[in-house]
């Protein structure tokens, strides 16, 4: 069956260091990609998608490319902020699955000043 | 943001007890979906819905049931609650059955069985 795994946290970084946390995904058809963010006390939301090969999704300074030949989707941003601070979950849709998702089991990342 | 409602945000019950949570939304999307969160193990399928009436179940389905006898609402019930149900439970709707389409979900239900 389809599965993702991701980076046990907690990540803790300073403000504006580099963040990447990594995801890698198993799947039967051709995946959609995902990453959501969750706040304290909130639902998840969209941070970004990609749904083929090589395609790059953005958003909020955040980018992640789906890389097919190493079945990964990794989760960076350049300049992290305190804002930041939530909780980070790469998920799977699958073509064979229809809107299905599947999520790994998230990453706390702190942000410190 | 995606109207979506869940009721009530937060519960405590006993074992054994009936539960019902509610997830609405003004959307008129076709599919929706209930997840519950646990720690390590990010968000599992419970149920979902691709019309009224027509449910079928997910990955942690034992111990659940759902209906939908309006577009806009979902319903899920733990018949006899257990303390393994403890848990925190997310409404979500999604417009299609396409893969590529996004999930947008609810501010959550957090629920605790003693």
């Amino acid at each position: 069956g389809d599965s993702v795994t991701q980076m046990e946290g907690p990540v803790t970084l300073s403000e504006e260091a580099f963040l990447t946390i990594n995801c890698t995904y198993t799947a039967t058809g051709y995946p959609s990609l995902f990453w959501y963010v969750q706040y304290p006390g909130e639902g998840l939301q969209l941070l970004l998608k990609a749904t083929k090969a090589d395609d790059k999704g953005s958003n909020k300074g955040f980018e992640a490319t789906y890389r097919k030949e190493t079945t990964s989707f990794h989760l960076e941003k350049g300049s992290v902020q305190v804002s930041d601070s939530a909780v980070y979950f790469c998920a799977l849709s699958d073509s064979d699955a229809g809107n299905m998702l599947t999520f790994g089991g998230g990453t706390r990342l702190m942000v410190k000043p | 943001d995606a109207g979506i409602t869940q009721s009530p945000r937060h519960k405590v019950t006993e074992t054994g007890t009936p539960v019902t949570l509610r997830c609405h939304q003004t959307e008129n999307h076709r599919y929706m979906y209930w997840y519950r969160q646990d720690p390590g193990h990010g968000l599992r399928l419970i149920h979902y819905s691709y019309g009224v009436k027509d449910t079928d179940k997910g990955e942690v389905s034992d111990g659940y049931s759902v209906s939908r006898s309006k577009t806009e609402d979902f319903l899920l019930t733990l018949e006899s609650a257990t303390s393994s149900q403890t848990s925190v439970y997310f409404c979500a709707i999604s417009e299609s059955e396409y893969s590529n389409q996004p999930q947008h979900f609810g501010d959550g239900t957090r629920l605790s069985i003693l």
